[in-house]
């Protein structure tokens, strides 16, 4: 397994457009996050599955942003009518629960980078 | 509001010296507390924990103490070495909570 696995790595899109962003976990877990960080802070939560639920969305999550975990295997977020606001870092992690260390077993991956002009 | 609060934004230290890394926190409620660490363009990496029933807890040359009184968390590296150069992020969970909050991070330097 190689891992957390996100695309693009990159994007660059106009204001208004609509972008989607993908994450493939390690394969044997069953809880998937988003997260977001913008220059200077940490890592915010968006929300979180297990499997093919989606158990808690954070109030950063507007209606601009959807998540999906159709399959309980990889999750695309999508984001409608991007603002400038929206540029950050989007990171996905990964772990499996039930483990005893679903908190330290969090495997991020390397993030997909999206800014807004 | 900051629940988790990490103060100093960066930190540089002499190689084969200890690096203190400090963290309040504000959420009583937290009793699960991490060690990130995060090269550029990589995502954050799990580095050590510690749970509210534990002072301390080591691993190798990375050691976490927790004063829950003082609501005070701090991560020493002994001896520092070149590779440890990256931010480090101070997160907490509440009992029950399934995710993880992160701080702003130090950016740690190590000096040759």
């Amino acid at each position: 397994d190689t891992g957390v696995s996100q695309d693009p790595r990159h994007k660059i899109t106009k204001r208004g457009q609509n972008v989607t962003f993908r994450c493939d976990p390690i394969s044997e877990h069953n809880r998937l996050y988003w997260y977001r960080q913008t220059l200077g802070q940490g890592p915010e939560f968006l929300t979180y599955f297990q499997n093919e639920a989606q158990l808690e969305k954070s109030r950063l999550l507007s209606d601009r942003f959807s998540a999906e975990r159709p399959k309980g295997s990889f999750s695309t977020l999508e984001i409608q009518r991007t603002e400038q606001g929206d540029s950050a870092m989007y990171l996905c992690a990964s772990t499996r629960s039930g483990s005893g260390q679903e908190l330290g077993g969090y495997t991020f991956g390397s993030g997909t980078r999206l800014t807004v002009v | 509001d900051q629940q988790v609060k990490q103060n100093s934004p960066s930190l540089s230290v002499q190689e084969g010296r200890i690096s203190i890394l400090n963290c309040d926190y504000t959420n009583s409620m937290f009793d699960y507390f991490l060690w990130y660490k995060k090269y550029p363009a990589e995502g954050p990496t799990f580095l050590i924990s510690i749970s509210s029933i534990k002072d301390k807890n080591e691993d190798g040359r990375f050691t976490v103490f927790l004063n829950k009184s003082a609501k005070h968390l701090s991560l020493h590296i002994v001896p520092s070495q070149p590779g440890d150069s990256a931010v480090y992020f101070c997160a907490a969970s509440g009992f029950g909570d399934d995710k993880i909050i992160f701080g702003k991070g130090t950016r740690l330097h190590i000096l040759p």
